[in-house]
């Protein structure tokens, strides 16, 4: 079974830290997503990246960068956090049969 | 502009009875839709699949019904059981472009009442 692991299950930051989350794989997938999950508003997709050194913005990639320096790993940056960065961070690893999620990071900003 | 709708933030349903959770999506292109269900603290995870070239598939106590014309899908668990309560989010993807990305709904939460 293919494994995502989220670096942090619970977080607490400072308003304007700078925060990393990490998203490892150990497969070989090429695609990667982060997601957060707020109550009322679904899963929305923050950024992507279909292979190494390659990222793409999704809907709300304001606020936050990615990194994907190698293959099995997937950073998102909150360059600044902020108190509307509080959320639940979700990885996920796309194939052809749909996506493996990581447990997630519950991040609150205070 | 919402492709895929879950127009039911939340359903109640007796343990033992059946739990139906709607979709709709706007997007003919899609051609495969899934299912995920999550739990508080947790990541979503997968329930259940259909390509668009069938209309049902099942697997145990769920079933997942695809009305292409009507652009709708629906989940049926049966029976229901207190274990099935969880957040239910809809995903849909376009295969032709050769992305992997889904699209989902915004979920619907499930509570069976014991």
């Amino acid at each position: 079974d293919v494994k995502v692991t989220q670096s942090s299950r619970y977080l607490v930051k400072r308003t304007g830290e700078k925060v990393f989350l990490e998203c490892v794989q150990d497969m070989d997938h090429e695609n990667m997503f982060w997601y957060r999950q707020d109550p009322g508003l679904g899963l929305r997709l923050i950024y992507f990246s279909y292979d190494v050194k390659m990222k793409e913005k999704g809907d709300i990639p304001e606020g936050y960068s990615v990194s994907r320096e190698k293959k099995e790993r997937f950073s998102l940056i909150l360059e600044s956090a902020s108190t509307n960065q509080t959320s639940m961070y979700l990885c996920a690893l796309g194939g052809w049969d749909g996506y493996t999620f990581g447990s997630g990071t519950r991040l609150t900003v205070v | 502009d919402q492709q895929v709708k879950q127009n039911s933030p939340s359903l109640s349903v007796q343990e033992g009875r059946i739990s139906i959770l709607n979709c709709d999506y706007t997007n003919s292109m899609f051609d495969y839709f899934l299912w995920y269900k999550k739990y508080p603290a947790e990541g979503p995870t997968f329930l259940i699949s259909i390509s668009s070239i069938k209309d049902k598939n099942e697997d145990g106590r769920f079933t997942v019904f695809l009305n292409k014309s009507a652009k709708h899908l629906s989940l049926h668990i049966v029976p229901s059981q207190p274990g099935d309560s969880a957040v239910y989010f809809c995903a849909a993807r376009y295969s032709g472009a050769g992305s992997y990305q889904l699209t989902f709904g915004k979920g619907t939460k499930l509570s069976v009442i014991p």
